[in-house]
C-alpha cells in the first residue's frame, strides 16, 4: 500500500518569512495530493491540492509543487503570518471516487509575530 | 453552506462499553469515509462508503468496529466492547464523488 513521509515535523518561522514541508510517497498508481491545515479541536480543513497531470499550483500565499519521477510533492507558504500557525498534513491517493487518502505524520507550524 | 458534522463532539466510555458515533455529510454528497487519528499522528483510514453500500472497509481494526449508512446520507460508526487503545479523534468526510474529501469535526473518544 500506499506510505506518505512527512518532513519536518515542527518548523518555526518568524511572521513575514516563508515556510516549505516536504513529502514523498512510494505508490506510483497515486495521482492525487491534497494539503489540509487542522487547527486545534478542529477537523482537517483542505487548503490546496494538486493532480499529477499538472507540476505547481498557486493560490495566493500557498503554492504546492509536484515531482511525479522522484515522488515527492511540497507546500510553500509565503508571507506567513500569526494565523498560518496550525498542523499541516500533506495525503496522497487516487483521482477517483472512492479512493482513500493516505496521510502524512504532519507538520506542527509556528509562525512568531 | 453546511458542512460535515458530527456527534457527540466528545465521548468518555469504561472499557468494555460500546460507543455510536454519528456523521452527517453535506448534502448530496456520494462518497463517505472514516477516519481513525491518534494523538500528534495523522489520520488513518478505516471504511468508505458510496452511497448506502460499504465498499471498502479494508482498514477497521477488529470486528469490534462496524459502520453503516443504511439510507445513503447519515452514517454511524458503533465500537463494541471499546478498549484503550480505541481512544483516539474519529474523522468523517465525504466528497460528491470526486476526490476531493471534506471533513467534519471529529469525535474525540476517550476509553477509561
Amino acid at each position: 500500500g500506499e506510505n506518505v513521509e512527512q518532513h519536518p515535523s515542527t518548523l518555526s518561522v518568524q511572521e513575514g518569512d516563508s515556510a516549505v514541508i516536504k513529502c514523498t510517497y512510494s505508490d506510483s498508481a497515486s495521482n492525487y495530493f491534497p494539503w489540509y491545515k487542522q487547527e486545534l479541536g478542529k477537523g482537517p480543513q483542505l487548503i490546496i491540492d494538486i493532480r499529477s497531470n499538472v507540476g505547481e499550483k498557486k493560490d495566493q500565499r500557498i503554492a504546492v509543487t509536484l515531482n511525479k519521477t522522484a515522488k515527492h510533492f511540497s507546500l510553500h507558504i509565503t508571507e506567513t503570518q500569526p494565523e498560518d500557525s496550525a498542523v499541516y498534513f500533506c495525503a496522497a491517493g487516487q483521482s477517483n471516487a472512492g479512493n482513500m487518502l493516505t496521510f502524512g505524520g504532519g507538520t506542527r507550524l509556528m509562525v512568531k509575530p | 453552506g453546511a458542512g460535515v458534522s458530527q456527534s457527540p463532539r466528545y465521548k468518555v466510555a469504561k472499557r468494555g462499553q460500546d460507543v455510536a458515533l454519528r456523521c452527517d455529510p453535506i448534502s448530496g454528497h456520494v462518497s463517505l469515509f472514516w477516519y481513525q487519528q491518534a494523538l500528534g499522528q495523522g489520520p488513518e483510514f478505516l471504511t468508505y462508503f458510496q452511497n448506502e453500500a460499504q465498499l471498502d472497509k479494508s482498514g477497521l481494526p477488529s470486528d469490534r468496529f462496524f459502520a453503516e449508512r443504511p439510507e445513503g446520507s447519515v452514517s454511524t460508526l458503533k465500537i463494541q466492547r471499546t478498549q484503550q487503545e480505541d481512544s483516539a479523534v474519529y474523522l468523517c468526510a465525504s466528497s460528491p464523488g470526486g476526490d476531493t474529501q471534506y471533513f467534519g469535526p471529529g469525535t474525540r473518544l476517550t476509553v477509561l
